[in-house]
């Protein structure tokens, strides 16, 4: 099983900084990694595909990137409505998640 | 427009069998473009993969769930259902299903990502 770890597990950010989050898989996964934002009380959306490419309807603010099994997801400017839990999951074999970073109001 | 909505009991006793279908609209279950899957989140807690189907009959399942789960189709209904015997506390869960962008790596047909879900349903698990 490939496991996916997220850090930091809480990031405190105040409204229109940058906000950097990570995720490590344990071994090789090509650019097989999905970002997803979740709102309280709602499901995961896919926020990202490909390790870089942006799902419909989220802006460009969010951006991915990959250096080897190192997986970034940075959010430009956050916005308040982008302040929500954020997980990453690998499909390089049978999907396994990260446990979540929260981005939370500073 | 794809659309997905999971139904069923939202209490179930400990040591039975937990069951939930997931209605799709917009779509075949029958496409081959699409797997189906149920992903589970403990309150609280993170996203976990349960398993998913496709070709009606091929399913994968999670290791940590391989001894206790089934997840079939009904294309007559357009459905697809899970469900998960012997359950215990631990398996109070908000369970999603989702549709599973079909991928392959190296030619092996692997699930890829997910999207979209269906709201997700809360079960307890509970005497």
């Amino acid at each position: 099983e490939i496991v996916m770890t997220q850090s930091p597990a809480t990031l405190s950010v105040s409204p229109g900084e940058r906000a950097t989050l990570s995720c490590r898989a344990s071994q090789s996964i090509s650019n097989n990694l999905a970002w997803y934002q979740q709102k309280p009380g709602q499901a995961p959306r896919l926020l990202m595909y490909g390790a870089s490419t942006r799902a419909t309807g989220f802006p460009a603010r969010f951006s991915g990137s990959r250096s080897g099994t190192e997986f970034t997801l940075t959010i430009s400017s956050l916005q308040s409505e982008d302040f929500a839990v954020y997980y990453c999951q690998q499909y390089n074999n049978w999907p396994t998640f990260g446990g979540g970073t929260k981005v939370e109001i500073k | 427009q794809l659309q997905l909505q999971e139904s069923g009991p939202g209490l179930v006793k400990p040591s039975e069998t937990l069951s939930l279908t997931c209605s799709v609209s917009g779509v075949s279950v029958s496409s081959s473009t699409y797997l189906w899957g149920w992903i589970r989140q403990p309150p609280g807690k993170g996203l976990e993969w349960i398993g998913t189907i496709y070709y009606a009959t091929t399913t994968y399942y999670s290791p940590s769930f391989k001894s206790r789960v089934t997840i079939s189709l009904d294309t007559s209904k357009n459905q697809f259902s899970l469900k998960l015997n012997s359950v215990t506390a631990a398996d109070t869960a908000v369970y999603y299903c989702a549709t599973q962008i079909r991928n392959t790596v190296f030619g092996v047909l692997i699930g890829g990502w997910f999207d979209p879900w269906g709201q997700g349903t809360l079960v307890t698990v509970s005497s």
